[in-house]
């Protein structure tokens, strides 16, 4: 199985600032990476396939980068609707498996 | 647009049986693998399913594998997870997924979701 660590955990910042968020892979996924935002009481929501490909509807401020082991996602200025908790998720081998979360938090 | 409606969550006893159901409309529902993904209390995702377009292939989780069996029906464009044996460790919100496309097993649309509750 492959696990994917995500860091920080927790990641306090104000709104407009860059936030950076880190997936580790336990072995190479290629660029079989996606990233998920979730809200409380909502369904998460897709943001990134495939290591960098912005799902339908997702605004620019949103970017991801990577390959092989290690990949990012970037919030380029983050408005007040981005504080949630953030998933990474491998398709490169079954099982599926999601990391842990980072959780985007207002300073 | 594609809609994701999951129904009959609940209240079971530990070792007992419940079974899910996600109605899908909004697209050519033989053209995607679906997938069930759950969320316990205060805990991150958690994949657990997946059918492919035509029920021939299926994959599950180590933690359900043997438990649960995961369905479709084509003619209803409806997702089933019959989940048998269930432990406290399966007290979750239940999530129905289609992948973004076709052989990406990517979740690009999401119900709302329904929440199981094992406990006596």
């Amino acid at each position: 199985e492959i696990v994917l660590t995500q860091s920080p955990a927790t990641l306090s910042l104000s709104p407009g600032e860059r936030a950076t968020l880190s997936c580790r892979a336990s072995q190479s996924i290629v660029t079989y990476l996606a990233w998920y935002q979730h809200k409380p009481g909502q369904a998460p929501r897709l943001l990134i396939y495939d290591a960098s490909n912005r799902a339908t509807g997702i605004p620019p401020r949103f970017s991801g980068s990577g390959s092989g082991t290690d990949f990012t996602l970037t919030i380029s200025s983050l408005e007040p609707e981005d504080f949630a908790v953030y998933y990474c998720q491998q398709r490169s081998n079954w099982p599926l498996t999601f990391g842990g979360g980072t959780k985007v938090e207002i300073k | 647009e594609v809609q994701l409606l999951e129904s009959g969550g609940g209240l079971v006893q530990p070792g007992g049986s419940l079974r899910l159901s996600c109605a899908a409309s909004g697209f050519t529902y033989t053209t995607y693998a679906m997938n069930w993904v759950r969320q316990a209390p205060g805990k991150g995702l958690e994949w657990v399913s997946t059918i492919s377009g035509f029920g021939g292939r299926t994959y599950y989780a180590d933690s359900v594998k043997g438990r649960f069996t995961i369905s479709r029906d084509n003619s209803k464009n409806t997702l089933y997870l019959q989940m048998n044996s269930l432990r406290a460790e399966d007290t979750a919100i239940y999530y129905c997924a289609r992948e973004v496309q076709q052989e990406l097993p990517t979740f690009g649309y999401w119900g709302q979701g329904t929440l199981v509750t094992v406990s006596s």
